[in-house]
């Protein structure tokens, strides 16, 4: 059971370039989440997916898109990268079904330089 | 609007003694909490969360945490701190209502850092 994986682990970008960074989750877990972690900020939700077939935008969508491929796959891409994206990217899943109680499991991250 | 607040950016402590990394909420409605570790280069850790009852919750490593409503605080608390506690420690509570519901508001984290 490896939980969330996520690809690449590390990648450099120059700027306007465009990238895809892929999680995916093997818990049979409905709901998946992109946060992106800058220092001091802690984390903040970039999209969510609450179940296959929907995505919604959380707190800082702005130059992103995500696709939910299937019910293991939730991936986030860049269409033209900007410095400010600057960041380590995190992928996490829950069950969802529980409500307010449901617990968000992560991956390890993807460490991503826009230059 | 929902937020939680983590006060201290670092909390030093001995290997050995007591620690708290404290933790506030603002929320409307009935809180729902949860703490998180992140390890150097590692993704986040789920510890423990509150959601109803007992106002003390008891969590993975040793780690438990306090609910107090009156303070709006639920702050972490290990009895003997190792040095292998040294982490990131993040507060997070559930949104409630609005297109957002039941997504996660973070803190911006914990830096605590145990020495021998």
């Amino acid at each position: 059971n490896a939980g969330v994986t996520q690809t690449p682990k590390f990648q450099v970008l120059k700027t306007g370039q465009s990238m895809t960074l892929q999680c995916a989750q093997d818990m049979n877990h409905n709901s998946m989440y992109w946060y992106r972690q800058d220092p001091g900020m802690g984390l903040r939700l970039i999209y969510y997916s609450a179940s296959e077939g929907t995505t919604d935008k959380g707190e800082v969508p702005n130059g992103y898109n995500v696709s939910r491929l299937n019910k293991r796959e939730f991936s986030l891409r860049l269409e033209s990268a900007a410095p400010s994206q600057t960041s380590v990217y995190f992928c996490a899943s829950s069950v969802a079904g529980q409500g307010l109680t449901d617990t968000q499991y992560f991956g390890p991250g993807t460490r991503l330089t826009v230059l | 609007a929902q937020s939680v607040a983590q006060p201290e950016d670092q909390v030093n402590v001995a290997e050995g003694n007591p620690l708290t990394v404290k933790c506030t909420y603002s929320v409307s409605g009935n809180p729902y909490l949860f703490w998180y570790v992140q390890y150097p280069n590692r993704g986040l850790q789920f510890l423990l969360k509150y959601i109803t009852g007992d106002n003390l919750v008891k969590g993975s490593y040793g780690f438990e945490a306090e609910f107090n409503k009156s303070q709006t605080s639920f702050h972490l608390k290990k009895p003997s701190a190792l040095v292998s506690d040294s982490a990131l420690y993040f507060c997070a509570v559930r949104t409630v209502g609005g297109g957002s519901q039941g997504n996660l508001i973070f803190g911006k984290g914990t830096k605590l850092s145990v020495k021998p």
